[in-house]
């Protein structure tokens, strides 16, 4: 079974770019969330995405967005990048059973570098 | 708001028995996970706790008090592959984890 896949793996950007990153869940997962991941502040939440409505958010701007694809598929995208925004961002899928672990199966992650 | 608080940094020897403990403040809260991750590479998840007490996978393990708005994860014999950073996180709903900043854990010989 293929895990999550993200595209791409690394690129680098200047300032006031926008990108877009790229995640293919587990097949059958209907759940993806997107997590920024940098050494002062951690793993933190951007948005979680289920049957292509997302249904929670993080306390990111809105240069922060994202969608998902009636496969599941979901891309992020970051307008007018910033420095700050450097970061490794993870997507994660999950089956999002009802009282389920909450276990999320990462991808390896798109580092970003903004120049 | 939520808020995690574990250790920045664990040694311990090969075979030895290390604990990791995490407290959290949390508005929502399902359940308690825990995650690792090796340098470069992606977490994974190791365990869950969605109600107190004790949750035993191989030789890691893990447990919850929701009355004390703690946990921990005990490693038991070490070893150097062990090396790594350990996350707890709160399941808040909607597969939403809020994690700690981590703890790495380094094994030596």
């Amino acid at each position: 079974k293929a895990g999550v896949t993200q595209t791409p793996r690394y690129l680098i950007k200047t300032r006031g770019q926008q990108v877009t990153l790229s995640c293919s869940p587990i097949s059958g997962h209907r759940s993806v969330s997107w997590y920024q991941q940098t050494p002062g502040q951690g793993l933190q939440f951007l948005f979680e995405y289920f049957s292509e409505t997302q249904r929670n958010k993080g306390n990111f701007p809105g240069r922060f967005s994202g969608r998902q694809f009636s496969n599941s598929r979901s891309e992020m995208n970051v307008s007018t990048l910033e420095l700050g925004d450097s970061a490794l961002y993870l997507c994660a899928s999950s089956l999002a059973l009802a009282g389920g672990t909450g276990e999320l199966f990462f991808g390896e992650g798109s580092r970003l570098t903004v120049l | 708001g939520q808020s995690l608080e574990q250790p920045s940094e664990v040694t311990a020897v090969e075979g030895a028995i290390v604990q990791i403990n995490c407290t959290y403040q949390t508005s929502g809260f399902y359940g308690l996970s825990w995650y690792q991750q090796h340098d470069g590479g992606a977490p994974t998840f190791l365990s869950y706790n969605g109600l107190d007490g004790l949750e035993e996978t191989g030789r890691f393990s893990s447990f919850l008090s929701r009355s004390d708005s703690y946990g921990y994860l005990l490693l038991q014999e070490l070893q150097m592959k062990d090396s790594a950073s350990y996350f707890c996180a709160v399941n808040s709903g909607y597969s939403t984890l809020t994690f700690g900043k981590g703890t790495m854990l380094l094994v030596s010989p």
